[in-house]
């Protein structure tokens, strides 16, 4: 059974560095036809793709909000770690980590549960 | 970047209406296309990938199709549990992007 969970803090402050941590069972992040990424969606709005980090540890990123991302993984902890910089208020969403699955044409198949991230002072 | 538009942007049917839903992207994507169904509070759940491959679960009631820069989702016979937001996804390049929702509510 494959699963994502999302830890991390629930209220950040502006200018903070924000850390994200996606636990995923069932699959490896090894196997070389799966990925993960990280995904956002601010209260009543649309879902937005953020980073995403492959097996052989290729990473891209959004290019609106590149300079301000790392996604990384611990592959022995079954664990991708993103952090976004410089937070501010419109950053507030929830936040989603998902399997992007090659063989289904990139798709993400599974979803973490997301995690709501609010900043504010 | 490519973008991804979605018309319309919502839409009020009845159990039982046969529902279409559109996806326009800015550039030629051949068939790398995704739908997805959200509810409210809940995650995203893959409904259609390769544009109009059915994932394994969805029921037939859901179908896609299209190529290129146009793509429809179509909901045959619209069930109670079908009240949702739809979003495209084109997955052409390692830069995925989501178009801007369709929400299907109560008419």
């Amino acid at each position: 059974q494959v699963t994502l969970k999302e830890s991390g803090p629930v209220l950040v402050k502006p200018t903070e560095t924000l850390t994200l941590t996606c636990t995923v069972s069932g699959f490896s992040l090894s196997n070389a036809r799966m990925g993960v990424s990280w995904i956002r969606q601010p209260p009543g709005k649309a879902l937005e793709w953020l980073a995403h980090i492959f097996s052989n540890d290729e990473k891209s990123y959004s290019t609106s909000l590149k300079s301000r991302l790392t996604i990384s993984k611990d592959t022995s902890k079954s664990q991708v770690v993103l952090t976004m910089t410089n937070m501010d208020p419109v950053d507030t969403a929830t936040y989603y980590c998902a399997r992007i699955n090659q063989l289904l044409w990139l798709s993400f198949d599974y979803w973490g549960q997301g995690t709501l991230v609010t900043v504010s002072s | 970047d490519i973008q991804m538009t979605q018309s319309p942007s919502s839409v009020s049917a009845s159990v039982g209406d046969r529902v279409t839903i559109t996806c326009r992207a800015s550039q030629g994507i051949s068939s790398w296309l995704a739908w997805y169904q959200q509810k409210p509070g809940k995650a995203p759940k893959l409904l259609i990938y390769a544009a109009s491959s059915l994932q394994s679960g969805v029921p037939s009631r859901f179908s896609g199709s299209g190529s290129g820069t146009d793509f429809t989702l179509t909901i045959s016979s619209l069930q109670p549990e079908d009240f949702a937001t739809y979003y495209c996804q084109q997955a052409n390049s390692f830069l995925p992007i989501f178009g801007p929702g369709t929400k299907v509510d109560i008419k």
